[in-house]
């Protein structure tokens, strides 16, 4: 069974950098794309991004400039950078796996991780 | 960039009674290549990540019990639970993928609660 665990720093400063890794276990990195998706206290979800195994990727671009998503297949890790984080960035963050069945990817998420909370405050 | 809007906001439903939530898309998520609408629908508890019900707008996911459905193509999309049960109290949301430029998006979530 595939299992997601997201870990990382649950405070972090205004205008500093939000790292989160996630780790993969019960299954390969391999041949799927992984996203990171967030949801504020109380509202809805929101993606983040996605990186594909193969290392490309692709970011919301209303977050694009202080995105970046990195992978560690050896580890089966990937990691998400927030930078110059405000208030606003303050939600829980998931990692998901995008499903795939036979040549086709389901263009959603059948696998996630239970979330961390992530809060901005000085 | 792609809206979704879900109706209505909230929903009460009788236990055994049918639970319909709709969901509409600015942006067709039929792909003409594989004929494949790329709408899913998610359930979420309190406290818990969103657990995928249907994807490719009509397809069960595995372990997902047959009362939820879903239907509808091109930009408009309905998520049918035929009995509701207790278990099924949660916020429904839709999603769409768009691959050009790839983009993942939510609905704003639809409240199910019970009568």
């Amino acid at each position: 069974q595939v299992q997601l665990q997201e870990s990382g720093p649950g405070l972090v400063r205004p205008s500093e950098t939000l790292s989160l890794t996630c780790t993969v276990s019960g299954g390969s990195i391999s041949p799927h794309y992984w996203s990171w998706i967030r949801q504020p206290p109380g509202k809805g979800l929101e993606w983040i991004g996605y990186i594909y195994y193969s290392g490309s990727t692709n970011y919301n671009p209303s977050l694009r400039s202080r995105v970046t998503i990195s992978l560690d297949t050896p580890q089966n890790q990937f990691s998400l950078e927030l930078t110059s984080v405000t208030a606003a960035d303050t939600a829980v963050y998931y990692c998901a796996r995008e499903g795939l069945r036979g040549a086709y990817t389901y263009g959603s998420y059948d696998y996630w991780g239970l979330g961390t909370l992530v809060t901005v405050s000085s | 960039d792609i809206v979704l809007t879900q109706s209505p906001d909230s929903l009460a439903v009788s236990l055994g009674e049918r639970a319909t939530i709709n969901c509409k898309s600015s942006h067709s998520a039929l792909y003409i290549s594989n004929k494949k609408n790329y709408l899913s629908w998610y359930q979420q508890k309190p406290g818990q990540p969103p657990k995928l019900l249907i994807y490719w707008a009509s397809t069960r996911e595995s372990g997902v019990p047959d009362r939820f459905s879903g239907s509808g193509s091109g930009t408009d999309f309905t998520l049918t639970i035929s009995s509701l049960q207790a278990e099924d109290v949660a916020i429904y949301y839709c999603q769409q993928y768009y691959s050009t430029p790839p983009t993942y998006t939510f609905g704003q979530g639809t409240k199910l609660e019970i009568k």
